[in-house]
């Protein structure tokens, strides 16, 4: 696997399922974001990690709860979704040290939530 | 705040003729610039970057930026499209702590044969 990998690529829930989104980069980055896409608006970044810790959290709801247990890997665990959370969740990474603010994409999971 | 602009939000043209994207920045200090291309169902490719120096950058695929800082304008061209180049554009600067991207809201880009 090379660069940015996430999955599943397309998930349908329900409104009171539980699941969770993965990435995985392999990279060698230091830094990990998820951002949210929806139609017609522009890119929400969601969370940022650095070196496993988070220092950016949007204004998030709760139902959405992210864990880095280490630089390499990010998870996204939903529960109790809505259906405006219907989207394309995308995860990036990033090593400042090899160009600032540098940041590569995953191919995103498109969430579907009914 | 920092913000970005791109003013279209969609364009048409025909394969073989000539591209330019327009993108505007808000941002007080000197920027990082981006420009990535999203095709249907995937995530984000970085097609070029503005940190400093030379303001026309080469990207791939074909893509140039340049960086004017007078007009606040760090707007993507190429020469001759691709009907491979249909996709959505967005440019972004780089702004604040812990590396944060702001995006534009993008520009869909449609060849036409």
């Amino acid at each position: 696997e090379t660069g940015v990998t996430q999955t599943p690529r397309h998930l349908v829930m329900g409104m009171t399922n539980k699941k969770s989104l993965k990435c995985e980069q392999h990279l060698g980055h230091n830094a990990m974001y998820w951002y949210k896409q929806s139609a017609k608006k522009p890119l929400e970044l969601m969370f940022v990690y650095n070196f496993k810790e988070q220092t950016e959290n949007n204004s998030v709801p709760s139902r959405f709860s992210p864990e880095c247990p280490n630089s390499s890997h990010l998870f996204l665990h939903l529960h109790t979704l809505q259906p405006e959370d219907s989207a394309l969740y995308l995860c990036a990474s990033s090593q400042e040290q090899q160009g600032p603010y540098e940041q590569y994409f995953g191919p995103g999971t498109r969430l579907t939530v009914t | 705040a920092q913000s970005v602009t791109q003013p279209d939000i969609h364009i048409t043209v025909s394969e073989g003729a000539s591209l330019e994207l327009r993108c505007n920045y808000s941002y007080g200090a000197t920027p990082y610039l981006f420009w990535y291309v999203q095709s249907p169902g995937q995530g984000l490719q970085l097609l070029l970057k503005y940190f400093s120096g030379d303001t026309l950058v080469q990207g791939i695929k074909g893509f140039e930026a340049e960086f004017k800082r007078s007009q606040s304008s760090f707007n993507l061209r190429k020469p001759s499209v691709h009907w491979s180049d249909a996709a959505e554009y967005f440019c972004a600067v780089g702004a604040g702590g812990y590396n944060k991207l702001i995006f534009g809201a993008g520009t869909r880009l449609a060849v036409h044969p």
